[in-house]
């Protein structure tokens, strides 16, 4: 167990559907970083947030959305959902702005139908 | 042409054999560079993290980087079935804010 804890673990919605995915970071630390990972494109960094504030921005699309809450654990909101967005969701933690390694939870493994 | 380019594979070994997996990158600015390893069904799990240019070693684990090359590898000695894994490189840079960049992964496979 990482200590980054992701909710659910499977997700099977259709098209057009909006889901949240839930994640909590390990103890203490502050940052959450949000991960797309499918077949054909690798890990893809979708965004991260620091002690409640948004730090950095990847290639999220305008469906996408995410915040990070007092309690630090952070929810990412998918809407409009398409089929091409079925892939592996991974949020990962870190104590502050690193740039030598995170901390990955499980995944949240989404299927669009 | 992505920043961080990385063979897919599948590379098949026997047990006790060298593997060699390798990264290129065309960012000048990366400083640090990692290699997780993700086990199917898992996050990734950081193995290994390397400050610009230099070797450094842990266990049956070696991670070498040259710059000058734009080229980092990951070696693993006598390597086991426990090994079976995909692995990725990352590199990170502050140039521009915050950021880090994985490559595809390489899935490798350790026959006993």
């Amino acid at each position: 167990d990482s200590g980054v804890t992701q909710t659910p673990k499977h997700l099977i919605t259709a098209t057009g559907q909006r889901v949240t995915l839930r994640c909590s970071p390990r103890s203490g630390d502050l940052s959450v970083y949000w991960y797309q990972q499918s077949l054909d494109q690798g890990l893809q960094f979708l965004i991260q947030y620091y002690n409640g504030e948004e730090r950095a921005k990847g290639n999220i699309l305008e469906r996408f959305s995410a915040q990070q809450f007092p309690d630090l654990h952070s929810e990412l909101n998918l809407s409009s959902l398409e089929l091409g967005d079925s892939a592996l969701y991974f949020c990962a933690s870190s104590v502050g702005d690193t740039l030598y390694g995170y901390t990955f939870g499980s995944g949240t493994r989404l299927t669009v139908v | 042409q992505k920043e961080v380019e990385q063979d897919p594979g599948p590379l098949s070994v026997p047990e006790g054999a060298i593997v060699s997996l390798n990264c290129t990158y065309s960012n000048s600015a990366f400083q640090y560079f990692m290699w997780y390893r993700q086990y199917s069904r898992k996050g990734p799990e950081l193995l290994m993290y390397t400050y610009s240019s230099g070797n450094k070693e842990d266990g049956r684990f070696t991670a070498q980087v040259d710059k000058s090359s734009k080229y980092i590898s990951l070696f693993i000695r006598d390597s086991q079935p426990s090994d079976s894994a995909t692995y990725l490189c990352a590199m990170s840079s502050n140039t521009g804010g915050f950021k880090t960049i994985f490559g595809a992964g390489t899935r490798l496979f350790v026959k006993a």
